[in-house]
């Protein structure tokens, strides 16, 4: 039941810039309330990769830049590595039903 | 820094209720708020329910007539029930911490299989 919209899969050669976008609705993202990423490695849990729509976490690299305009947000990597072959997703809050946390629905980022 | 571990059977027979206990160290339950997250095989994340000192709770609509999520402090663990499990309910199921909205802190999760 992911509410946030992402693109499957994208790919790029090393070195070089991906976007990711997340597109939400007016009960999420439109509502004001903040974007966070994750990056999933195969096999392993999520890590969080970026908090409060453009923050990253101590130890995060930064090629990882997070922006939200409207209901709309995205995950830029900037000089693209081979160990960020990985799933992302966004993530963020719904008014909806009482509230809820909700997901993206995942991309998978594939290293050339 | 905190580190969190699930703990529970693998495999859970359909109509049984699927218990899972998250267990925390290197630092305290109380005054955080926690919670549950699954991911079937090949799909996404999904929140299931979180918890905030004992009292204060929140449950995906989706899942909240089946789902119970509890703390027991003196442990420093929380735990999930989830009733009346399908083959639906399969998947990896990860405890984390909640700071402000995002999940800060990720257990390495555990896969829970409901089968006959």
């Amino acid at each position: 039941q992911s509410v946030l919209t992402q693109p499957p899969s994208l790919s790029g050669a090393p070195g070089q810039r991906i976007t990711i976008s997340c597109t939400g609705a007016s009960s999420n993202l439109g509502a004001g309330y903040d974007v966070n990423w994750y990056q999933q490695l195969p096999g392993t849990a999520p890590k969080l990769l970026i908090y409060g729509n453009n923050n990253r976490p101590s130890g995060v690299p930064d090629r990882f830049s997070g922006s939200k305009s409207g209901t709309s947000a995205s995950l830029a990597i900037i000089g693209l590595q081979s160990e960020d072959e990985a799933d992302y997703y966004c993530q963020s809050f719904d008014s909806r039903l009482g509230g809820l946390y909700v997901f993206g629905t995942g991309t998978k980022v594939t290293v050339l | 820094q905190v580190q969190l571990q699930e703990s529970g059977p693998g495999l859970v027979k359909p109509s049984e209720t699927l218990s899972l206990t998250c267990t925390v160290s290197g630092g305290s339950i109380s005054g955080y708020y926690w919670a549950w997250i699954r991911q079937p095989p090949g799909r996404g994340l999904e929140w299931i329910a979180y918890i905030y000192d004992s009292g204060t709770t929140n449950y995906n609509p989706s899942l909240k007539s089946r789902v119970s999520i509890s703390e027991d402090t003196s442990k420093n663990q929380f735990s999930l029930q989830l009733r009346s499990a399908t083959a639906a309910d399969t998947a990896v199921y990860y405890c984390a911490r909640v700071d402000k909205g995002w999940f800060d802190t990720w257990g390495q999760g555990t896969l829970v299989t409901v089968s006959s």
